[in-house]
């Protein structure tokens, strides 16, 4: 099935651990995007990859980092650096210039 | 600073009947909007969308309306089926191209069978 799997679905982090979420997707989209989702808010754009080898800084992109070697994969980093990293991540991909699918997301909590 | 706001966090709406879920932005040099639906467990997919040339765009059930003046838009769906039951959230960019989306919170609807 085509699709975007982000994995794993709950992860605990001690503070001042770094952890890489995963996201790939077989869709062949060549946009890629994360996301992150806090209790009140809307989604916000953390970094976005347009093409392999390239991306740009989102909205929040402080204490994340990211890399697009291959169309399929987009990982998020979240660094000792990310002051509040407790929050729901999304991944999604598209085609065009904005995201159009969203995978199931990564629940992250530091404890 | 939420500069796309949803008020309304829950709808309910009689199976059949017209749902209308609204959405009011803040920054006027938004010019493309769009609306995503999120079933439980699963990730949000794209809606419908709305260029800001526009006040109406249609497709089957769904229509949203833009009121530019108001910084305005709602999404009707027609007639509202159980499956629709889920959580709308809208969003907003600076143009078509524009890869950055602000979104809003989210209006949970629930259609009453």
């Amino acid at each position: 099935d085509g699709g975007i799997t982000q994995s794993p679905k709950y992860l605990f982090r001690k503070e001042g651990q770094n952890v890489t979420l995963s996201c790939e997707q077989n869709l062949n989209h060549d946009a890629m995007y994360w996301y992150r989702q806090d209790p009140g808010q809307g989604l916000r754009l953390i970094y976005y990859s347009q093409i392999v080898n390239d991306f740009q800084k989102g909205d929040i992109a402080e204490g994340y980092s990211v890399s697009r070697e291959k169309k399929e994969s987009f990982p998020l980093t979240v660094t000792s650096a990310q002051k509040n990293p407790t929050a729901f991540y999304l991944c999604a991909s598209s085609p065009g210039p904005r995201p159009a699918f969203f995978g199931q997301g990564t629940r992250l909590t530091v404890v | 600073d939420q500069q796309v706001k949803q008020n309304s966090p829950s709808l309910s709406v009689q199976e059949g009947r017209i749902s209308i879920l609204n959405c009011d932005y803040t920054n006027s040099m938004f010019d493309y909007f769009l609306w995503y639906k999120k079933y439980p467990a699963e990730g949000p997919t794209f809606l419908i969308s709305i260029s800001s040339i526009k006040d109406k765009n249609e497709d089957g059930r769904f229509t949203v309306f833009l009121n530019k003046s108001a910084k305005h838009l709602s999404l009707h769906i027609v007639p509202s089926q159980p499956g629709d039951s889920a959580v709308y959230f809208c969003a907003a960019a600076l143009g078509f191209g524009n890869e950055k989306l602000t979104f809003g919170t989210g209006t949970r609807l629930t259609i009453i069978p």
